[in-house]
């Protein structure tokens, strides 16, 4: 167990609707990451948070939107959803830059 | 930009024999970090090893070992005593260490299968 937990583990949408994947980090963690791994493309990171604020983003779609609040923890927000967004989406945290990520254990996402 | 290469898409060995899992990368930078994670069919990302790159020493831990060298931005990754619980996927990955941000950038991984 790392220590990093992601809700829901399990979700069914269709095409079009919206959903929002949370992450709470592991205890004394500030940084907050959300990457999403696909079949054919790997894992791809999206954004990465830092106590609140955004520090660096990735290849993230304009339909995707993420924030980390106050008490750290973290939510991705999905909408306009495409068949092309089913995906495993992680959350990680680590300490602070630099230091080693831990993973949740992923939110796998379907869409239908 | 950085870029990690794991050139062997797959890779198998049997029980209780070594086998070294390759990987390449490329930086400018010269205060970076790097790792090797582990997943196996759960899905889960669990970290296995993790090189600092000023540190001359290779890092171990347990059975797993690195072969790292700078200069020629090599990262393997030796398993010893292979066991059938080492058979997953494994992603090397580079983390840079400056500026506010960092995040991992993966390679494309290897698929270890332990074979009796």
């Amino acid at each position: 167990d790392s220590g990093v937990t992601q809700t829901p583990k399990h979700l069914i949408t269709a095409t079009g609707q919206r959903v929002t994947l949370r992450c709470s980090p592991r205890s004394g963690d500030l940084s907050v990451y959300w990457y999403q791994q696909s079949l054919d493309q790997g894992l791809q990171f999206l954004i990465q948070y830092y106590n609140g604020e955004e520090r660096a983003k990735g290849n993230i779609l304009e339909r995707f939107s993420a924030q980390q609040f106050p008490d750290l923890h973290s939510e991705l927000n999905l909408s306009s959803l495409e068949l092309g967004d089913s995906a495993l989406y992680f959350c990680a945290s680590s300490v602070g830059w630099g230091d080693t990520i831990y993973f949740g254990e992923g939110s796998w996402l379907t869409v239908v | 930009a950085q870029t990690v290469t794991q050139s062997q898409p797959e890779m198998s060995v049997q029980e209780a024999e070594t086998v070294t899992l390759s990987c390449t990368y490329d930086t400018s930078e010269s205060d970076y970090y790097l790792f090797w994670y582990k997943q196996p069919p759960s899905r889960q990302m669990i970290l296995v090893i993790r090189q600092e790159a000023y540190k001359q020493q290779n890092a171990t831990e347990n059975r797993f070992s690195v072969n790292f060298q700078k200069a020629a931005k090599s990262f393997s990754l030796k398993i010893s005593d292979s066991q059938l619980g080492d058979a997953a996927m494994y992603f090397c990955a580079s983390m840079l260490a400056t500026g506010t941000a960092s995040k991992l950038t993966f390679g494309t991984g290897t698929r270890l299968q332990v074979t009796l």
